[in-house]
């Protein structure tokens, strides 16, 4: 079945604490991406990926890395996570920047 | 600045009826104006991708329109059903890969 995982669905981390949500996609797409989703703000790009080792920032990088060392996987890491990225987080990979996206089924994050 | 801007935030309307949600940006470079649908809690999943040369695209009761020169997009949902209730996104991509997202219009069908 064509997807995109995220693991994990759901995380509680403590501030400074590093951690990694993973993203995987099945369907040989170049382009993936990481949102997230505040109430009020709605999604907000943070990196996005044209294809292998090609990473460019979003709209809210500030706080995030990723990498993209192989064509299926883009993880999103965040070295010293602070309450305000408690969020809901969403991975999407497709063909190219213009076509259709699949989107994961998301990771809700808390840092307290 | 890169913005989209959609209207109304939200609407209620009865099953069977159409409604039309709008959609301005100024996003630039300009490449492609996207329509998702949203349920609560899940992942979006889209409705109609459009390049700037294109005025219009459907997806089944879902009919999207652009115009390039006002930098304005509209979906129109004809014969709503109770399972169109979610948020409704749109999206303008740029042409270097970004997207910048709308906040999105809630749309509730009532029976």
């Amino acid at each position: 079945e064509a997807q995109v995982t995220q693991n994990p669905r759901y995380l509680i981390t403590v501030t400074g604490k590093k951690l990694t949500v993973t993203c995987s996609q099945n369907m040989n797409h170049e382009y993936m991406s990481w949102y997230r989703q505040d109430p009020g703000l709605g999604l907000r790009q943070i990196y996005y990926s044209m294809n292998v080792e090609v990473t460019d920032k979003g709209d809210v990088p500030e706080g995030y890395k990723v990498s993209r060392k192989e064509k299926r996987n883009f993880p999103l890491i965040l070295e010293s996570p602070s309450p305000n990225q408690t969020s809901l987080y969403f991975c999407a990979s497709s063909f190219g920047a213009i076509a259709e996206a699949f989107f994961g089924q998301g990771t809700r994050l808390t840092v307290v | 600045k890169n913005q989209v801007e959609q209207s109304p935030q939200s609407l209620i309307i009865l099953e069977g009826k159409n409604c039309t949600l709008q959609c301005n940006y100024t996003v630039s470079p300009f490449s492609n104006l996207r329509w998702y649908k949203q349920d609560t809690g899940r992942g979006p999943v889209s409705l109609t991708i459009m390049t700037f040369s294109e005025n219009t695209k459907s997806n089944g009761r879902y009919t999207a329109t652009l115009d390039a020169d006002t930098k304005q997009s509209s979906l129109h949902i004809t014969a709503s059903q109770l399972s169109d209730s979610a948020s409704y996104i749109c999206v303008a991509g740029g042409s270097q890969g970004n997207l910048i997202f709308g906040k999105g219009t809630k749309l509730s069908v009532k029976p």
